[in-house]
């Protein structure tokens, strides 16, 4: 299995720029967590999905930023425009609802991360 | 609210000796599930256990185990006989839900403790 794949690795841009971040979630899982991880706030949950259908997305910071997933097998995360206080690791994260003895585990297993520079 | 508190910023413990990461959590939820996640240096977030708060058995996975006392809302990490490549930060997580209801699986994660492996 290949893992949950994100892309770009990396991204310098430019204030007022639009940024895409993709994620490719593994095969089968049905929820797709996206996060952002600072030095200030740590590691934030912004939005999650289940069967391609968005539950919660309390966590988006404000309008520029937008995210879809138009299948099981591509999320995107959005920011238009950036702003330099944008800039940190962006985590795409998917699981599947696997049942155990007393309920469901629900393991959460992370991409590779995106680091977002906007200058 | 949920809350997830992880009190030791860094760690530092002599390699084959045990050590313990704390973590306490506050829920109101009587479903939820916690977590321990490893980030080395290279950044990706790597799995490592999960406890259910129905089970009443602490979870093991190799080296690691969750020393897990649902009345005091605790759910430290044990990594008994320490190696160099233990050295990273490592987060507790807890995830709400599911209900018997079904629903979601919003998760929050911990500042982290950072530790660091002595030769």
């Amino acid at each position: 299995d290949a893992g949950v794949i994100q892309s770009p690795r990396h991204e310098v841009t430019e204030m007022g720029q639009e940024v895409t971040l993709r994620c490719k979630p593994i095969s089968g899982h049905d929820y797709l967590f996206w996060y952002r991880q600072t030095m200030m706030r740590g590691l934030e949950l912004l939005i999650y999905f289940n069967n391609n259908v968005p539950i919660d997305d309390s966590g988006m910071p404000e309008d520029r930023f937008s995210a879809k997933m138009p299948n099981a097998s591509f999320s995107t995360l959005k920011i238009q425009p950036s702003e330099p206080r944008d800039s940190a690791v962006y985590f795409c994260a998917s699981s599947f609802s696997e049942p155990d003895r007393f309920g469901v585990k629900n393991i959460q297993y992370f991409g590779a991360g995106t680091r977002l520079s906007v200058l | 609210a949920q809350k997830i508190t992880q009190t030791q910023p860094g760690m530092f413990v002599q390699e084959k000796e045990a050590v313990t990461l704390d973590c306490t959590y506050d829920t109101s939820d009587p479903s939820y599930g916690l977590f321990w996640y490893k980030q080395p240096s290279s950044g990706e977030m790597i799995f490592l256990i999960y406890q259910g708060s129905y089970d009443q058995q602490n979870a093991t996975e190799g080296r690691y185990s969750l020393n897990f006392q649902k009345a005091r809302k605790s759910a430290n990490l044990v990594i008994s006989a320490s190696q160099l490549g233990d050295s990273a930060m490592y987060f507790c997580a807890m995830r709400e839900g599911p209900t018997i209801r079904g629903g979601g699986f919003k998760t929050i994660f911990g500042a982290g403790t950072r530790l660091f492996v002595k030769a």
